[in-house]
């Protein structure tokens, strides 16, 4: 699947880097969302953009800080993470009134 | 809040069926989803159901879902090797947007 788009595919960094990871989508859809996926623990929105504005921010600590400049374009800007803060983080596009989300393949994070 | 429950893992024999289980807390949910997500890939969508159908079949995925129980199932017939991957079952009662999953089932399929 190339319709979503995620880069870089892993991403080592320390807690006082800064680094942001990017989310591309080919699909002409209005809504991006930003993911993360833990072990053992269930999908967790994260942010959520319709239309370019942000729509949903599920309670997420202000050290993840997401953009989205255009329709097809999701950023989520990391600065100052912790240890628990590694995981997988998942982009997804959607149209909106549209059942489907589809996902871009992740970006490992690891934080040390 | 709503919450969405899987048991972690299945293990099967290649041309058995496989039978994937959910259970899912919130009554208003409208739309219910399988994902399958393969090594280093996203989330890929398998089949949905709406909440007022009770089972749905697609090829060899059959989804059967009691409303009464808030129970979902997904049933891979005749399982290959290529179909081991996690699982998830997810909802949503309140639009597109907002879906709620749950922690996965890894699919194992020995030869």
């Amino acid at each position: 699947e190339t319709g979503v788009t995620q880069t870089p595919r892993h991403l080592v960094m320390g807690m006082t880097n800064k680094k942001s990871l990017k989310c591309e989508q080919h699909l002409g859809h209005n809504a991006m969302y930003w993911y993360k996926q833990s072990a053992k623990k269930p999908l967790e929105l994260m942010f959520v953009y319709s239309l370019e504005e942000r729509v949903e921010n599920n309670s997420v600590p202000s050290r993840f800080s997401p953009e989205c400049p255009n329709s097809s374009h999701l950023f989520l800007h990391l600065h100052t993470l912790q240890p628990e803060d590694s995981a997988l983080y998942l982009c997804a596009s959607s149209q909106d009134g549209v059942y489907e989300q589809y996902f871009g393949p992740g970006t490992r994070l690891t934080v040390t | 809040g709503e919450d969405v429950e899987q048991s972690l893992f299945l293990s099967v024999r290649e041309g058995d069926s496989s039978v994937i289980n959910c259970t899912y807390t919130d009554s208003s949910s409208t739309y219910l989803y399988w994902y399958k997500q393969e090594p280093g890939a996203g989330l890929q969508l398998l089949t949905y159901i709406f909440s007022n159908m009770d089972m749905k079949q697609d090829q060899r995925l059959t989804v059967l879902l009691n409303k009464k129980d808030k129970h979902l199932s997904l049933r891979i017939a005749d399982t290959q090797t290529g179909d081991s991957a996690i699982y998830f079952c997810a909802e949503t009662n309140t639009g597109f947007q907002k879906l709620v999953f749950g922690t996965g089932t890894r699919l194992l399929v020995s030869p």
